[in-house]
């Protein structure tokens, strides 16, 4: 089946360590993008990704890395500089014909202790 | 910055029509409005868009006003499982940067029995 799909679905890692969260998606989509969920929020906006070997910093791009070596995946990393880590990660992706819609996998909740 | 504004919370009773405000007064000629629903702890899922014509689809209905500074969505039997936040986007209908979706915090929407 087509679809995107980020793994894994929850992550524990301690406090100063890196830690990379997987996405994945098998609908030929030129864009992909990386939002944080904290609670009773709303998404924000982390790196986002047009082309291969390509991407943008978003509203929230401090402590994070990307890369986009394959259309397919879009790996993010949560380094050690972010300051807050712990929430809910979500990744879309879309196609950019007009008015494509997004599509977004089921996230990653990643807890720092 | 979001550029709509919805209601916090909304309450529905189950098999009555749920009807989600959304008021865009900014929108620019070249924008959709979208709208997207998050159940707790899911990636948000693509509901339907318009740009200034009434829309139907399976999930749902959207109408737009004629000045477009405003839309409704229509849930029209609401069940149990329509208990979720609701997100109204507007975002040009192009791809590129300027396609990205930027989320408010929607309105939750809970269903009653």
């Amino acid at each position: 089946d087509g679809g995107i799909t980020q793994s894994p679905k929850y992550l524990f890692r301690k406090e100063g360590q890196n830690v990379t969260l997987s996405c994945e998606q098998n609908l030929n989509h030129d864009a992909m993008y990386w939002y944080r969920q904290d609670p009773g929020q709303g998404l924000r906006l982390i790196y986002y990704s047009q082309i291969v070997n390509d991407f943008q910093k978003g509203d929230i791009a401090e402590g994070y890395s990307v890369s986009r070596e394959k259309k397919e995946s879009f790996p993010l990393t949560v380094t050690s500089a972010q300051k807050n880590p712990t929430a809910f990660y979500l990744c879309a992706s879309r196609g950019l014909t007009d008015s494509a819609e997004a599509f977004f996998g089921q996230g990653t909740r990643l807890t720092v202790v | 910055d979001a550029k709509t504004t919805q209601p916090t919370s909304m309450d529905c009773a189950e098999g009555r029509a749920a009807n989600l405000p959304c008021n865009h007064s900014t929108i620019s000629g070249n924008e959709y409005v979208y709208w997207y629903r998050q159940i707790h702890s899911q990636g948000p899922q693509y509901i339907i868009h318009g740009l200034k014509n009434n829309e139907t689809n399976e999930m749902a209905s959207l109408i737009i006003t004629e000045d477009r500074k405003s839309s409704t969505l229509i849930l029209p039997h609401a069940t149990l499982r329509d208990t979720a936040v609701y997100y109204c986007i507007v975002r040009p209908h192009y791809g590129g940067s300027q396609g990205n979706l930027i989320f408010g915090k929607g309105t939750k929407l809970s269903v009653k029995p």
